[in-house]
Formats: C-alpha cells, sequence, structure tokens
C-alpha cells in the first residue's frame, strides 16, 4: 500500500521558537494533503488541506500565520508551527492522496512538546 | 457533512467477535462509509469501506442496512492488538473532503 512518512516522529521545543513537520509520499504522487491535530484522548481535527503548488486551505479557528503550510511537491508538505507555545503541544498528523483514487493514506504522526 | 455517532467505548475479551455500530442518520446517496483503526501515538489506518449490503475483507465485515443510516463493523475473534480506537467516516468517494470529519470514535479494549 501506499506509504506516508513523517519527520520528526518527537520533538520538542521552548516556547516562541519555530518548528517544521514534514509530512512526505514515499511511493506515490500526493496532489492533496491533509493536515490534522489531536488532542490527547480526543479525536483528529483538520487543520488544513493543501494542494501541490498551491496555497493551503485552513479550517475555521485555524490561524494560518501561525501554522504555515507549504506543499512545493508532489512528495513533500511540510508544516511549521511559528512561536509555539505550551498550548500547540499536540500530536499532528499528515494524511496524502493523489489525484488517481479516493483514498487518503496516513502518516505515523508528530508528537510536538513545547516547553 | 453526513455526521456520525458511535459508542464512546467497548470492552471485549480475545477470541470474542466486536460489533461497533455506527449511526449516520443524514447519509447523502453518493457517500460512502469508511472505517479507520487508530493505535496510541499512530496515524489512523484504512480499516474497510462499503456503500451497501455486506462487505467483506481480510480484517474485517461491514455491514449496511437498506436504509444506509446506519453501518456495523465486525471483527471476529479479536485478539489484544485489536485494542485501539475506531473512526466510522462518512462522504463522497469523489469529493476528499467529505471524507476528512472524524467523529469521536470508540476506544475498543481487548481483555484477557
Amino acid at each position: 500500500g501506499a506509504v506516508v512518512s513523517q519527520h520528526p516522529s518527537r520533538v520538542i521545543c521552548k516556547s516562541g521558537t519555530s518548528v517544521k513537520i514534514e509530512c512526505r509520499s514515499l511511493d506515490f504522487q500526493a496532489t492533496t494533503m491533509f493536515w490534522y491535530r489531536q488532542f490527547p484522548k480526543q479525536s483528529l481535527m483538520l487543520m488544513a488541506t493543501s494542494n501541490e503548488g498551491s496555497k493551503a486551505t485552513y479550517e475555521q479557528g485555524v490561524e494560518k500565520d501561525k501554522f504555515l503550510i507549504n506543499h512545493a511537491s508532489l512528495t513533500l508538505s511540510t508544516l511549521t508551527v511559528t512561536s509555539a507555545h505550551p498550548e500547540d503541544s499536540s500530536f499532528y498528523i499528515c494524511s496524502a492522496r493523489s489525484d488517481r483514487a479516493w483514498e487518503q493514506y496516513f502518516g505515523p504522526g508528530t508528537r510536538l512538546t513545547v516547553t | 457533512l453526513a455526521k456520525t455517532t458511535q459508542p464512546i467505548s467497548m470492552d471485549s475479551y480475545e477470541g470474542q467477535e466486536v460489533n461497533i455500530t455506527c449511526s449516520h442518520n443524514n447519509i447523502a446517496t453518493n457517500d460512502y462509509i469508511t472505517w479507520y483503526q487508530q493505535f496510541p501515538s499512530q496515524g489512523p489506518r484504512f480499516i474497510i469501506q462499503g456503500y451497501k449490503t455486506k462487505v467483506t475483507n481480510e480484517v474485517a465485515s461491514l455491514f449496511i442496512p437498506a436504509d444506509r443510516k446506519s453501518s456495523t463493523l465486525s471483527l471476529p475473534r479479536v485478539s489484544l492488538s485489536d485494542t485501539a480506537v475506531y473512526y466510522c467516516l462518512v462522504g463522497d468517494n469523489d469529493n476528499a473532503g467529505n471524507m476528512l470529519t472524524f467523529g469521536g470514535g470508540t476506544r475498543l479494549m481487548v481483555k484477557p
């Protein structure tokens, strides 16, 4: 099946710094990538949708200037959490979808801890 | 978007069959029903998808009644490793945006 990777798997950063999370589709071209956030014991919440080569579409309530998304190639999307605060600590999950299939393939997630 | 309702949690024992039901009363004609499994600190994993009647794969079966207002995921002979959260999603395959809303999920605990 299609494989999506994320890097890093875990990251700890200090409050006020920025951190970048990468999402890669390893064996298919992902025309669309999605970013989710999941707090402990809660469900996944969609943050934004990005299409290769165009600006991301953010869900209501998600600050686009804080969560910068870049989808510059068909295999890579990045999420940068700028000026991170402890409340941004969460599990960030990406998924990817090609234009040939409906299914979205999920990455393993990135655990962000802001101290 | 069709909203889904699932039990918050379920307990079972090894070797038993587990049935998790999802309600989706306002499912649309073009909507499919998809189930995902998520282990702690991992991304969701696709289990099964169906439109109507019954679908079976090597992992599970999905039962969908004629009115399609609910669906039941059936896991045969569960093991401890099936302890996870199971999500039911409803949406149009041709419109990825419809398949992106995760409900609360059902937390399945399999006991020895």
